[in-house]
């Protein structure tokens, strides 16, 4: 295997606490963000997005919140479960623009 | 909706060979991008195509690749020739970019192993 390459964070949460994942972005300019949840052998799966015009957005047991002020993004998540066990990237781009950025990833483990 | 798909899902060739990856965005969709992801750098994007057309092609990593889209349904990534270093997984995903809601269905992945 590799012995040299990223070192994802990571977040170990008993079952049933909430986990904050945490994403700084780099692009003052970026004023789209979303969450992604990739589980091992799959591709990366949308879970929620949010505009610069709002600093909080909620989903199901999600909530998104956004700091534009220190360029910060943060993910929470109620009650984890263990099907929550997966590496959570944020992505940035501009509103109406294709190109969106991945982070690097934080590796969440649920432990039962 | 199947969703994005890409095939293979696995490849396992040898160094010097052609390697053709293919991918079928959801219908409807007007964007597709091609991303790789190894332990070293993560997910990168390597090129997106809107309406078929290729917009920016700037994270391809050098001639050796090439994508093409010849119609809304289809793309290819193609590596030629192919070196140990491009081992990873290779996604495709595809969006419908309207009223500036970006959301990127990515396909399954392929797993690229060059030997």
């Amino acid at each position: 295997g590799e012995s040299v390459g990223l070192h994802l964070p990571t977040l170990s949460v008993q079952e049933g606490d909430n986990s904050i994942i945490n994403c700084a972005y780099s692009n003052s300019a970026s004023d789209y963000f979303i969450w992604y949840k990739q589980e091992s052998g799959k591709g990366p799966q949308f879970i929620i997005d949010i505009r610069s015009n709002m600093d909080k957005r909620q989903g199901q047991r999600v909530t998104v919140l956004l700091n534009k002020t220190v360029k910060h993004l943060s993910l929470q998540i109620a009650a984890t479960q263990p099907g929550d066990s997966a590496v959570y990237f944020c992505a940035e781009n501009t509103y109406n623009n294709n190109d969106m950025r991945f982070g690097a990833g934080t590796r969440l483990t649920v432990k039962p | 909706d199947a969703g994005v798909i890409q095939s293979p899902r696995h490849e396992v060739t040898e160094m010097g060979q052609e390697v053709t990856l293919r991918c079928k965005p959801i219908s409807g969709h007007n964007s597709l991008f091609w991303y790789r992801q190894t332990m070293m750098r993560g997910l990168e994007l390597l090129i997106y195509f809107n309406n078929n057309v290729p917009i920016d092609d700037s994270g391809m990593p050098e001639d050796r690749f090439s994508a093409k889209m010849p119609n809304a349904s289809f793309s290819t990534l193609k590596i030629q020739p192919s070196e140990p270093r491009d081992s990873a997984v290779y996604f495709c995903a595809s969006s419908l970019l309207i009223g500036g809601k970006n959301e990127q269905f990515f396909g399954p992945g392929t797993r690229l192993t060059v030997l």
